[in-house]
């Protein structure tokens, strides 16, 4: 079973701040990341799928990083906003199985 | 494009029912996943039906089962229900089967079995 680990559980930021978070697995036989945000009362909707090492990807305010190699990828937020309060989830997956593992998330709270 | 739809949204069933969720994936997506979500628990993975094959399975007992339709939508059943099997059923589409495709999840079905 892949190890999935998230850091920190969660965090509280001010308006403006700029954040980020990690997303540890095991680096071998990687084959896909994906991140996605789960806002309360609403569905889990994907920001991210990351399949190289080196991958960088931004979306807005939001962009990822991806090291295989070594098994980690971190979440940026820049200037966070108060809809930017939400549950961030990674999921990589292994060759051969493919299934997505997804990890318990970092609760994002961004104050006004 | 209407997005993933479950239903029902909320179900209250007792020990020793069984239970069937529905879900109908975006329209032209033919991979339906399956997920489970307890408190303090990551989602965990049930199963995935591409093209009315099961592609993949997770760890979960044989009360847990499912199936897609021609048309895509899937359904996934509970047997026997245990107290353990209250959580919030999330069911996601994707163009393609394999994890390099986004998942669009639906709103989820919350079971509480008491």
């Amino acid at each position: 079973i892949l190890n999935v680990e998230q850091s920190p559980q969660s965090l509280h930021v001010q308006e403006g701040d700029s954040t980020n978070f990690t997303c540890s697995f095991p680096s071998s036989n990687f084959y896909a990341l994906h991140w996605y945000r789960w806002e309360t009362a609403k569905s889990p909707e994907a920001l991210f799928v990351m399949t190289l090492n080196g991958d960088e990807k931004k979306k807005g305010r939001i962009s990822a990083t991806l090291n295989t190699k070594e098994g980690y990828s971190y979440l940026y937020i820049k200037g966070s906003q108060p809809e930017d309060s939400a549950t961030y989830l990674c999921a990589p997956s292994q060759g051969g199985s493919e299934k997505l593992v997804f990890g318990k998330g970092t609760k994002l709270t961004v104050n006004p | 494009k209407a997005g993933v739809t479950q239903t029902p949204r909320y179900l209250i069933k007792t020990r020793g029912q069984q239970v069937t969720l529905s879900c109908s994936p975006i329209s032209g997506h033919r991979s339906v996943s399956w997920y489970q979500q307890t408190p303090g628990q990551g989602l965990q993975f049930l199963f995935e039906y591409f093209s009315e094959t099961q592609r993949n399975k997770g760890n979960f007992p044989g009360r847990f089962s499912g199936r897609q339709f021609s048309n895509s939508r899937s359904e996934m059943n509970v047997s026997t229900l245990e107290l353990g099997d209250s959580a919030l059923y999330l069911c996601a589409s994707s163009f393609t089967t394999g994890s390099t495709g986004e998942l669009f999840f639906g709103e989820g079905s919350r079971l509480t079995v008491l």
